[in-house]
């Protein structure tokens, strides 16, 4: 069966810090990928997705980045983190034409 | 551009009280649609889906419809327990394209005494 990991699922780091969360899936080959943000009071934001190795779409401007150097394993980024990062980050993968995404268990990034 | 609005939160039951969260959608062609659950502390789990117009998607004793002619998926359960606290979202994935994009709303917290 596919399982999605996602770590570490708590972080604080200080403003200018950088980031670096990961998120992997077993069970499956060439999945779409996706990283989404919930900040509070707010819903749910997708940041980026992937279909495949190396290849990174971008939603929304930020000061994050994201990378797939492996099918199943994807990262995302900062070199300088902000306040305004802060938030629940939430990886999520689903296979073609099923029509439904899986989440991991989500990452809660405090920047102090 | 497609979009999701479900209705503001926080909702604040009784335990055995009736549940229902609005969700209406906006989108081209022919959206599947979803409701996820968020328990707190945890990721987002499907609690049910819908993939064509007039389905009904149900788990867990909660049920949605899906309703082209007034563009809803409102998600319904006849009586709620205290487990049923959590964070309820509304999404849709655009018919067509590869990547499978999931559009959310907002979400609606629950919230069940007992």
């Amino acid at each position: 069966s596919q399982t999605i990991h996602q770590w570490p699922a708590t972080l604080v780091q200080p403003v200018g810090s950088p980031l670096s969360l990961e998120c992997t899936v077993e069970g499956t080959s060439n999945p779409n990928l996706y990283w989404y943000r919930q900040a509070a009071g707010r819903g749910l934001q997708l940041l980026f997705y992937s279909v495949g190795i190396g290849q990174i779409s971008s939603e929304v401007p930020q000061n994050l980045s994201a990378s797939r150097p492996q099918d199943r394993q994807f990262i995302l980024s900062s070199k300088k983190l902000l306040l305004s990062d802060s938030g629940f980050y939430l990886c999520a993968w689903k296979q073609g034409a099923i029509t439904e995404a899986f989440f991991g268990q989500g990452t809660r990034l405090t920047v102090v | 551009g497609d979009s999701v609005t479900q209705m503001e939160g926080p909702v604040t039951l009784s335990e055995e009280a009736c549940l229902t969260i609005n969700c209406t959608y906006t989108a081209t062609g022919y959206p599947s649609l979803f409701w996820y659950v968020q328990y707190p502390g945890e990721g987002l789990q499907l609690l049910l889906k819908a993939t064509k117009a007039d389905d009904k998607g149900s788990n867990k004793g909660f049920e949605a419809t899906y309703r082209k002619e007034t563009t809803s998926f409102h998600l319904e359960k006849g009586s709620v327990q205290v487990s049923d606290s959590a964070v309820y979202f509304c999404a849709l994935r655009r018919s067509g394209g590869s990547q499978g994009n999931l559009i959310f709303g907002k979400g609606t917290k629950l919230s069940v005494k007992p």
